[in-house]
């Protein structure tokens, strides 16, 4: 029974490039979550999606950030132009409903050099 | 993004005493509470949740509610160095319906043998 798959566990990514985060929730769950968290910070939400839809996308930067959860397949986070403030730990998490608590994943350590 | 305060800490009691964790939040819509735990270098992990005013008790862990208040606690009796951690305040966003969690910064808490 595997939990929240994410990889990589960790990315490099030098400034411009493009970063593509992956997640693949629970079985049996539909919902996914994406947050980052910054050293000695807390999670920060961005985007919560649905198979094929974007229910909450209020905490994405509005540019170079974009997030699917495709009918197959995994989410993705991808990243734009990274930059060197991109650089952070992004946490996916899923759930079987949104009243439920999260499970997370292991995270994905971006650093942009 | 909607408000949940936790006092940063760090918060340190002796081996065997008991800790008491803090949040407070500002949506009066949220229905849904959650406590974290998340290790250095680790992902969270749920250890507790509550939805009605009162007390929850699982195991050495009581989750306490006052909505009037909007107040949340945690009590973690008997503490052990393993709890050595930091806890994180989870509330789901209650107005938009959409439900998502949005996080407390953490308290860390060190348990001194």
């Amino acid at each position: 029974n595997a939990g929240v798959m994410q990889n990589p566990r960790h990315l490099v990514r030098r400034r411009g490039q493009e970063a593509r985060l992956r997640c693949s929730p629970m079985k049996g769950h539909s919902h996914v979550y994406w947050y980052r968290q910054l050293p000695e910070e807390g999670l920060k939400f961005m985007v919560y999606l649905q198979k094929e839809n974007i229910i909450d996308e209020s905490g994405m930067p509005k540019e170079r950030f974009s997030a699917e959860f495709p009918k197959e397949g995994p989410s993705i986070l991808r990243i734009q132009q990274v930059v060197r403030g991109d650089s952070a730990a992004y946490f996916c998490a899923s759930s079987r409903s949104p009243f439920d608590g999260y499970t997370f994943g292991s995270g994905t350590r971006l650093t942009v050099v | 993004q909607k408000e949940v305060e936790q006092n940063s800490g760090p918060l340190s009691v002796p081996e065997g005493a008991i800790a008491s964790l803090n949040c407070t939040y500002s949506d009066r819509g949220s229905q849904s509470f959650f406590w974290y735990r998340q290790y250095s270098g680790k992902s969270p992990e749920l250890i507790m949740f509550i939805y009605s005013n009162g007390d929850k008790e699982d195991g050495r862990f009581t989750a306490q509610l006052n909505k009037a208040s909007q107040y949340v606690s945690l009590l973690i009796r008997d503490s052990q160095p393993s709890d050595s951690a930091t806890y994180l305040c989870a509330v789901n966003e209650g107005q938009t319906g959409a439900n998502n969690l949005f996080f407390g910064t953490g308290t860390r808490l060190t348990v001194i043998p």
